[in-house]
This record gives structure tokens, sequence and C-alpha cells, in this order.
């Protein structure tokens, strides 16, 4: 069964301090592994969208790289508006849904 | 803002009730995903729709039902409800129905049944 699990489930920061999470997934045929944040309420705000091994995408603070098994979203001089949920998120073989992990939470102090 | 709407924020109700959720796609977006999130098992796909016809179903429950209507507007419906059922309900769209197509969700609706 396609399986994704997200690690740790809560980080907490200090502003500056930078990080990684991190995201393995099990499935047959992945087509895309997606990152999302989300704030408390909010629906999940699409960020990355990595389709194979070796692919890295940057935005701002945010960097998103990809393995055969696993994801990693490295986080460099976070910010206190960094604070989130980071959600994984998989698309597998011949599925459209998205399977997503159950968030890593991150907390980050002035 | 991702350009995905959906109505209304909060629902209170109460258990046996029935309600329908709306949501409005992105525009030009053909596809509609409704997906649940509850604290004890995150979020979770129920169903798809394309330019107005089914084309997948996840966990769906029986007393759950959607449909996408020619203006690509789509509505959940549930039914019979149960405490178990209050959870946020997410829509999401995208393009077309094309596998690496990424999805874009909307603000959410809280259901609260009482």
């Amino acid at each position: 069964e396609d399986q994704v699990t997200q690690s740790p489930e809560a980080l907490r920061l200090q502003e500056g301090e930078s990080s990684s999470l991190n995201c393995s997934y099990t499935v047959s045929g992945l087509r895309g592994l997606f990152w999302y944040r989300q704030d408390p309420g909010k629906g999940p705000e699409f960020l990355f969208t990595l389709y194979s091994a070796g692919e890295e995408k940057e935005k701002e603070r945010l960097k998103a790289t990809l393995t055969k098994k696993e994801s990693f979203l490295h986080i460099t001089a976070p910010k206190p508006e960094d604070s989130a949920t980071y959600l994984c998120a998989v698309q597998a073989g011949s599925s459209y849904k998205l399977i997503f992990g159950s968030g890593t939470r991150l907390l980050v102090r002035p | 803002d991702s350009g995905v709407t959906q109505t209304p924020k909060h629902l209170i109700t109460a258990t046996g009730q029935r309600v329908t959720l709306r949501c409005s796609p992105r525009s030009g977006d053909l596809s509609v995903y409704w997906y649940q999130q509850s604290l004890d098992q995150g979020l979770q796909f129920l169903i798809q729709y394309y330019n107005g016809e089914e084309r997948a179903k996840g966990n769906i429950l029986e007393r759950f039902s959607a449909q996408q209507f020619p203006d690509l507007h789509s509505e959940l419906n549930l039914s019979s409800l149960e405490l178990g059922d209050s959870a946020l309900y997410f829509c999401a769209s995208s393009p077309v129905a094309g596998l690496q197509e990424t999805q874009y969700f909307g603000p959410g609706t809280r259901l609260l049944v009482l």
C-alpha cells in the first residue's frame, strides 16, 4: 500500500537556525511529490512539485530535494513567519489523488 | 489566495442532518477534488470530478455524495451526519485531470456536528 511518512512530527527552531524536514515514501510508480504549507484553519498552500530523483527546487528560504525514497525540505535561516505545518504528498501510478503525510509542525521562535 | 473558493466557511449542525458544501474552482480549471481533514486521519482524498463527470473515488462514505455542475462548480453533500463527520473539508482544483498536475486548495469548510 502506498504510504507517506513525515518526520519529525514537530520542530522548534530559533530564528536563523537552519534545519530540514523529511518525507519518506513507499509507492508504486511515483508521478510527483508535492510540498504544501498549511497555517492553522487554512487550506494547504502549494510550495513545490518534484518529479524525479535528483531534482531540486528553491523558493526564498526553502529548498526541496528528491531521492528515490525520500524528499527533504530545507529551511535556511528561518523567520517566525515560516511557522506552519508543512505537508508532503505523493501522486503515484495511475491515480489522480494525493496521498498526504501527517505533516511537520514547525515553530520558529524570535 | 489560490483562486479556489468554498462556502460556507463554518457549519454547525446536529447529528442526523444533511448539509451541502460548495466549491468554485480556479478560473479555467476543469477538475475538482474533495478532501477531508480530521485530527486523527490527516488529509484524505474523497472524490474527483472532471468536467462534470466522476473520475476517481477514495474512501468516501455512502452517506456522502458529490456532483459537478455545467459551470464547473462542485457540491459535496453529507447526509445522516454523525459526530465523527466533524472535520475540515477542502476542495482543490487543477487545469485538467492529468497526472503530475498541481492541485490548488481552497480555504476549506469547517463542519461541526453536535
